[in-house]
């Protein structure tokens, strides 16, 4: 079966640096996509890997290992609008996304 | 730009009512999609629509009708309601994905609460 796993809830502080980890398992492969959804809001993209390696866009960096069906996504300079959920999701041969159940991140003072 | 538009942003509906949730994007996608998002799980895709006249079931469609008569509009209709389809509704727009590095995300809509009573 297709299935996304991430940590329920992370807990981090303001100005430090938190890494959110993804594995996946899906029929084909095209694509990881990393979106942020605030509380009582709708999802929005932060980023998309389809190659190995690291994306960078300012101070969030996603990484991908195909091999490893695992992704990371890296938040640094922490801020209190960083508080938020962060859903990942793997798309498809079919290309359909399948989400992960989202990662309530804290940031605390 | 508006981008998409859902409606209502919020209902409670007795069970056993029919209702439909208005979902239209000006973004010109082709591509539209229905998900459910519940407390614990991620987003489930309903139904989507990779072009105008063409829809298809996706993981949980039971209850759930659509119908894409126009590029923009994308209505999700519950025939008779049931306190399971207590749930927020989104509705998302991309281009229609394809090979290659093109990354065609999604745009989400801004939801729509729904409760069944």
């Amino acid at each position: 079966g297709q299935n996304i796993d991430q940590p329920t809830e992370m807990t981090a502080t303001e100005g430090a640096i938190v890494q959110i980890n993804c594995t996946y398992q899906t029929s084909g492969f095209n694509g990881l996509f990393w979106y942020q959804q605030h509380a009582g809001e709708a999802p929005t993209f932060l980023s998309y890997n389809v190659l190995d390696g690291l994306e960078e866009k300012g101070r969030f960096s996603s990484f991908l290992s195909r091999s490893k069906g695992y992704s990371y996504l890296l938040l640094k300079e922490l801020q209190m609008k960083d508080s938020a959920s962060y859903l990942c999701a793997a798309r498809d041969s079919n290309y359909q996304l399948i989400w992960g159940a989202g990662t309530k991140l804290i940031i605390k003072p | 730009t508006a981008g998409i538009t859902q409606a209502p942003t919020s209902q409670i509906l007795a069970a056993g009512r029919s209702m439909t949730l208005r979902c239209t994007q000006d973004m010109r996608h082709n591509a539209m999609y229905w998900y459910r998002q519940d407390l614990g799980l991620g987003l489930r895709l309903i139904h989507y629509s990779n072009t105008a006249g063409t829809t298809g079931k996706g993981e949980v469609p039971d209850g759930y009708s659509v119908s894409r008569a126009n590029t923009d509009d994308f209505p999700l209709t519950l025939a008779s309601a049931v306190p399971s389809q207590t749930s927020v509704y989104f509705c998302a727009s991309s281009e229609i994905p394809g090979g290659g590095a093109i990354i065609h995300e999604q745009f989400f809509g801004p939801g729509t609460r729904l409760t069944v009573l």
